[in-house]
């Protein structure tokens, strides 16, 4: 299994452009995140899903959108993106399986720049 | 409105010494607590989780302490290496759904 993929790995992006950040999982995962983590800081979550066809806000959902059409995929769009969104993106997924765990699975991140 | 704060921010150890990371939370509905370790340039894995149950569980060199009353939490490096050199960030979650409210982080280093 790959785990969780992320592409792409680094972008840069001027002010007011706009981008899909992909997010795919093969662990056949229901839960699926994506965070923002900046500099000396702690991960905020943006959105969730909890299975495809539903999603929901997170702490700092402004100027994000995302998609859930299958359980594999959970792309991430960023809308005229602005300075402030200058992060490292990190997609999670997490599933109850037989042992019912709450671990959440990180994928490697994509580090977007915003001139 | 930070509901789980980590200390301190960063810290130094010498190999084979021990490194301690506290953290405090808020919030009386979370029941489970991961630590997650991040290596530069990589994403967080779970390193090891504890539930309000128990108040100390130990995974090798590694060890959670948890108080319940004190709603506090920590994690402690026995025999640090300089392998250990990474960001490690507490977290909380409730029972209901499964979101993950993460601490700042501490950056350890530990020096050969």
């Amino acid at each position: 299994n790959a785990g969780v993929t992320q592409t792409p790995k680094f972008r840069i992006l001027k002010i007011g452009q706009s981008m899909t950040l992909q997010c795919t999982q093969d662990m056949n995962h229901n839960y699926m995140y994506w965070y923002r983590q900046d500099p000396g800081m702690g991960l905020k979550l943006i959105y969730y899903s909890v299975g495809a066809g539903i999603t929901d806000k997170g702490e700092v959902p402004n100027g994000y959108n995302v998609s859930r059409s299958t359980t594999e995929d959970f792309p991430l769009r960023l809308e005229l993106a602005a300075p402030s969104q200058t992060s490292v993106y990190f997609c999670a997924s997490s599933g109850y399986g037989a042992t019912m765990t709450d671990t959440q699975y990180f994928g490697p991140g994509t580090r977007l720049t915003v001139l | 409105q930070q509901q789980v704060k980590q200390s301190p921010q960063s810290l130094i150890v010498q190999k084979g010494g021990i490194s301690i990371i506290n953290c405090a939370y808020e919030n009386t509905a979370f029941d489970y607590f991961p630590w997650y370790q991040q290596f530069p340039g990589k994403g967080p894995a779970l390193l090891i989780a504890i539930r309000p149950d128990v108040s100390e569980k130990k995974e090798g060199r590694f060890t959670i302490s948890f108080n319940k009353s004190a709603k506090q939490f920590s994690l402690h490096i026995m025999d640090s290496q300089p392998g250990d050199s990474a960001t490690y960030f507490c977290a909380a979650q409730k029972a209901a759904g499964n979101k993950l409210t993460f601490g700042g982080g501490t950056r350890v280093l530990v020096k050969p």
